[in-house]
């Protein structure tokens, strides 16, 4: 089965802490994203990475940044977090054509304090 | 702006009648469709698929139906049964691009018994 790992199932952090959410995936996807739950708001498109050392911003990037030096890794940074960063985040990866849309982490759900 | 809405944020309905979760869209460039059902604490797993090409594709008790002309798709469960209980997130992709997918906002659905 294809498998995306989340490091961490809850963290709660400070305001104003450097925050690394990590993200493996075991079935040589290309394509990485990361995205971000609200109530009320759905899942939102944070960034996405469609090979190694690439990036594009997604519909909320503001506040994020990622890295993918490798593959199968793709990191998700806060710089500064912020209360308002509290959330579950979603990693997901897919391979380069639509069959089967994204496979899916079990989520980091943050705590900004 | 919303690209693709899900109205109703939650339906109730009783096991072994049927569900039916709608999902409306406004970009005519969509041409591939997904439902995803999450459970809490945990990450969305895909459900069912359908492309453009199409009006209809079956799953067992799933079933997506698409609209093109009203970009209108819905999602029915027929019986519904308690483990359905989740919500459900409809998502569509453009027929061109790194297959980034657009989510809805989500309808929590509860199947009571």
């Amino acid at each position: 089965d294809v498998k995306v790992t989340q490091s961490s199932r809850y963290l709660v952090k400070r305001t104003g802490e450097k925050v690394f959410l990590e993200c493996v995936q075991d079935m040589d996807h290309e394509n990485m994203f990361w995205y971000r739950q609200d109530p009320g708001l759905g899942l939102r498109l944070i960034y996405f990475s469609y090979d190694v050392k690439m990036k594009e911003k997604g519909d909320i990037p503001e506040g994020y940044s990622v890295s993918r030096e490798k593959k199968e890794r793709f990191s998700l940074i806060l710089e500064s977090a912020s209360t308002n960063q509290t959330s579950m985040y979603l990693c997901a990866s897919s391979l380069s054509s639509r069959v089967g849309g994204y496979t899916f982490g079990s989520g980091t759900r943050l705590t900004v304090v | 702006d919303q690209q693709v809405k899900q109205n109703s944020p939650s339906l109730s309905v009783q096991e072994g009648r049927i569900s039916i979760l709608n999902c409306d869209y406004t970009n005519s460039m969509f041409d591939y469709f997904l439902w995803y059902k999450k459970y809490p604490a945990e990450g969305p797993t895909f459900l069912i698929s359908i492309s453009s090409i199409k009006d209809k594709n079956e799953d067992g008790r799933f079933t997506v139906f698409l609209n093109k002309s009203a970009k209108h798709l819905s999602l029915h469960i027929v019986p519904s049964q308690p483990g359905d209980s989740a919500v459900y997130f409809c998502a569509a992709s453009p027929s061109s691009g790194t297959y980034k997918y657009i989510f809805g906002t989500g309808t929590r659905l509860k199947v009571l018994a």
